[in-house]
């Protein structure tokens, strides 16, 4: 079975500075990676996931993130965020060819200051 | 363009009451979940389904059951609701074609319901 750890619960930021919110997980066969984005009082919305091909993946609202196999992270970054992007943030990981019941993270709440 | 649709965002009720939390998804997806979502928790799955009148158990389904008649629509309910029950629900749909492009969870805005 997989498991998701996101390694920060709470990251505080000033407006326009870079930023990386860390995921890793554990599973023994291949695995799709997402990161959600959740703002108050909502719904998750997908940012961008990693299936197959390039390791480097955009998504929206100009996050990127990359899967490194060797280190099994998945690490979500963008390099100037905005009072906007303050929301709690999900890794997730399901394995590929299993029944996709995804593994979430406990969720990095983002706290951009200005 | 909203996809999943979940038909109350906040819904107050009284201890004992019998509690219905509607879910449809217009993407013809096959999976559907419910998931409760409290502070310091995290996400936790309540139950899912994979087809019409099918149901799996999540790691939570104590004090809940669902109901899924028609592929677009899956519906949990709460039994008896009680106060430990008051939380956030999510409902999410998910297509079974890992090669699908838009393959991943499609969440609704969730309901907030409270058990008074």
């Amino acid at each position: 079975a997989q498991s998701v750890t996101q390694l920060d619960s709470q990251v505080p930021v000033f407006e326009e500075a870079p930023v990386e919110l860390r995921c890793n997980y554990s599973s023994s066969v291949s695995v799709y990676l997402f990161w959600y984005v959740q703002y108050p009082n909502q719904g998750l919305q997908l940012l961008l996931k990693y299936l197959s091909g390039s390791t480097l993946v955009k998504g929206i609202n100009g996050f990127e993130a990359e899967f490194n196999k060797s280190q099994t992270s998945f690490h979500l970054r963008k390099p100037s965020v905005h009072i906007s992007d303050t929301a709690e943030y999900f890794c997730a990981v399901s394995e590929s060819g299993g029944s996709y019941i995804p593994t979430f993270g406990r969720g990095t709440s983002l706290i951009v200051h200005p | 363009d909203v996809k999943v649709t979940q038909s109350s965002r906040y819904l107050v009720k009284r201890t004992g009451e019998k509690v219905f939390l509607e879910c449809v998804q217009d993407m013809d997806h096959e999976n559907m979940f419910w998931y409760r979502q409290d502070p310091g928790l995290g996400l936790r799955l309540i139950y899912f389904s994979y087809d019409v009148k099918m149901k799996e158990k999540g790691d939570i389904p104590e004090g809940y059951s669902v109901s899924r008649e028609k592929k677009e629509r899956f519906s949990l309910i709460l039994e008896s609701a009680s106060t430990n029950q008051t939380s956030m629900y999510l409902c999410a749909s998910s297509s079974l074609n890992e090669g699908a492009s838009n393959y991943g969870y499609t969440f609704g805005s969730g309901t907030r319901l409270t058990v008074v």
